[in-house]
């Protein structure tokens, strides 16, 4: 069975400060994908990753950056924190696009 | 871009049967998948819909119609547990990418 774990379940930071959120997938897919969740918006796409090194903006990059420096891994980096990136943060991944995708159980952030 | 459309919330009786719609609009259609999602916890795959037509699992269906971009959850002999939000996430082929973008989901409230 799939797993995706994300390093934490909850996490409290300080506005401004750089946020490192951690995600590791443990059956070698190829792609990864960063979401917030926030009630009313569903499931937003930060950034995706389709290969080591490789990344791609979503629809709301802004604010957030990341880094695949192993396959297995795809680590989302809030550069200075602010307030209205309090959210849920879903790591995902899948091996081909017609596969459904694999979630972990998420972050709950909280910028104050 | 695309538009997706779930109703926000719904409420139905232990044991009854309650259909989940969602409406779409994309321009190169490749596929609709069925997430459930109970509080605090990862989305978790139900069903994916590529064809016309009805996909039957157990308790859970879900039936796609292409032409008028619109697909259905049908949930029978509802339990407590189904209590949870129900995403619709549909995949785009139309510029080369092949991300699912989800809906905003359906909050399912199953009382007795």
């Amino acid at each position: 069975d799939v797993k995706v774990t994300q390093s934490s379940r909850y996490l409290v930071k300080r506005t401004g400060e750089k946020v490192f959120l951690e995600c590791v997938q443990d059956m070698d897919h190829e792609n990864m994908f960063w979401y917030r969740q926030d009630p009313g918006l569903g499931l937003r796409l930060i950034y995706f990753s389709y290969d080591v090194k490789m990344k791609e903006k979503g629809d709301i990059p802004e604010g957030y950056s990341v880094s695949r420096e192993k396959k297995e891994r795809f680590s989302l980096i809030l550069e200075s924190a602010s307030t209205n990136q309090t959210s849920m943060y879903l790591c995902a991944s899948i091996d081909s696009f017609n596969q459904p995708q694999h979630f972990g159980d998420g972050t709950r952030l909280s910028i104050l | 871009g695309q538009n997706i459309d779930q109703p926000t919330e719904m409420t139905a009786t232990e044991g009854a049967i309650v259909q989940i719609n969602c409406t779409y609009q994309t321009s190169g259609f490749n596929g609709l998948f069925w997430y459930q999602q109970h509080a605090g916890e990862a989305p978790t795959f139900l069903s994916y819909n590529v064809l016309d037509g009805l996909e039957e699992k157990g308790r859970f269906s879900s039936f796609l119609s292409r032409s008028k971009g619109y697909s259905y959850l049908l949930l029978k002999e509802l339990q407590m547990k189904d209590s949870a939000s129900y995403l619709c996430a549909v995949r785009d082929g139309a510029g080369g990418s092949y991300i699912p973008t989800f809906g905003r989901g359906t909050s399912l409230i199953v009382h007795p």
